[in-house]
C-alpha cells in the first residue's frame, strides 16, 4: 500500500540554524500540505502546495517558512532561523482528488 | 472559515463497552469531515470520512460515524472497546472537493480499562 515517507525521524537543531524537512507524497497525489503539531497540542495547518505553488498558508507560515517541490517525488520544508517555539512534530500529507489526505509518520523537530 | 469542537479531551471506557466520541464542526460550505487516530509516537491514521451521500459512514477497527447536518455534529462511535483503540482521535473538517487544508478539533485522548 503506499504510503507517505518523511525524514528525518527526528531532527535536533540549534536555535538560529537552517533545517530541511523531507517527504516523499505518494507518487499520484496532486496536493501536497504541511502540518505541525506542538507538543500536547492539537494539529495545525502550515501550507498547501499545488502545481509547483503554494496554493494556501496559515499566519504560522511566515518568512521564515519556505516550501519546494525539487523534483519529481520530492516535497520539502524549510525552516531558515530556527526558534525554541518551532519545536513539534511536523507533518507531510498528501492528496487525490478526493480530499482524503494521507499522512506521513512525522519529523519530531528539537530546537536547543 | 471552519472550526471543530471535540468535548471531552479524555474519554475512559471499559473493554467492551461502547465508545462514543463527540465531534461538532462549524462550516459555512457543505463540509467533508474525517476522523484520524494518533497511537503514542506514530503519525496520523485516516480511520472514515465523509464526504457526501450516505451519512453512516464505516471505518476501519470497527469504528463508524454518523454525520448529522441539523445538529452539526459527526460522533464517532464502536459497539464494543478494545484495549489496542486506546489513542488520541482527531477530528477533522475541510472543505468539499480536493487540496483543501484540514483543520483538526484538539483531540480526545481515549482509555481503555480492563
Amino acid at each position: 500500500e503506499p504510503e507517505v515517507t518523511q525524514t528525518p525521524s527526528h531532527q535536533v537543531t540549534q536555535m538560529g540554524q537552517e533545517v530541511i524537512l523531507r517527504c516523499v507524497p505518494i507518487s499520484n497525489h496532486l496536493y501536497f500540505y504541511w502540518y505541525r503539531q506542538i507538543l500536547g497540542q492539537k494539529v495545525e495547518f502550515l501550507v498547501s502546495f499545488y502545481n509547483n505553488e503554494i496554493s494556501e498558508k496559515s499566519e504560522i507560515f511566515d518568512d521564515q517558512f519556505s516550501v519546494e517541490r525539487p523534483d519529481g517525488s520530492n516535497f520539502t520544508l524549510k525552516i531558515r532561523s530556527t526558534k525554541l517555539e518551532d519545536s513539534a512534530m511536523y507533518f507531510c500529507a498528501s492528496t487525490g482528488t478526493l480530499g482524503e489526505q494521507y499522512f506521513g509518520p512525522g519529523t519530531r523537530l528539537t530546537v536547543t | 472559515a471552519q472550526s471543530v469542537t471535540q468535548l471531552g479531551s479524555h474519554v475512559s471506557v471499559s473493554e467492551g463497552a461502547l465508545v462514543l466520541l463527540r465531534c461538532n464542526y462549524s462550516s459555512s460550505v457543505p463540509p467533508y469531515l474525517f476522523w484520524y487516530v494518533q497511537y503514542p509516537n506514530q503519525g496520523l491514521q485516516l480511520l472514515l470520512k465523509y464526504t457526501t451521500g450516505a451519512t453512516l459512514v464505516k471505518g476501519i477497527n470497527g469504528f463508524e460515524a454518523e454525520f448529522k447536518k441539523s445538529e452539526t455534529s459527526f460522533h464517532l462511535t464502536k459497539p464494543s472497546a478494545h484495549m489496542s483503540d486506546a489513542a488520541e482521535y482527531f477530528c477533522a473538517v475541510s472543505s468539499t472537493g480536493g487540496g483543501n487544508k484540514l483543520t483538526f478539533g484538539t483531540g480526545t485522548q481515549l482509555k481503555v480499562e480492563l
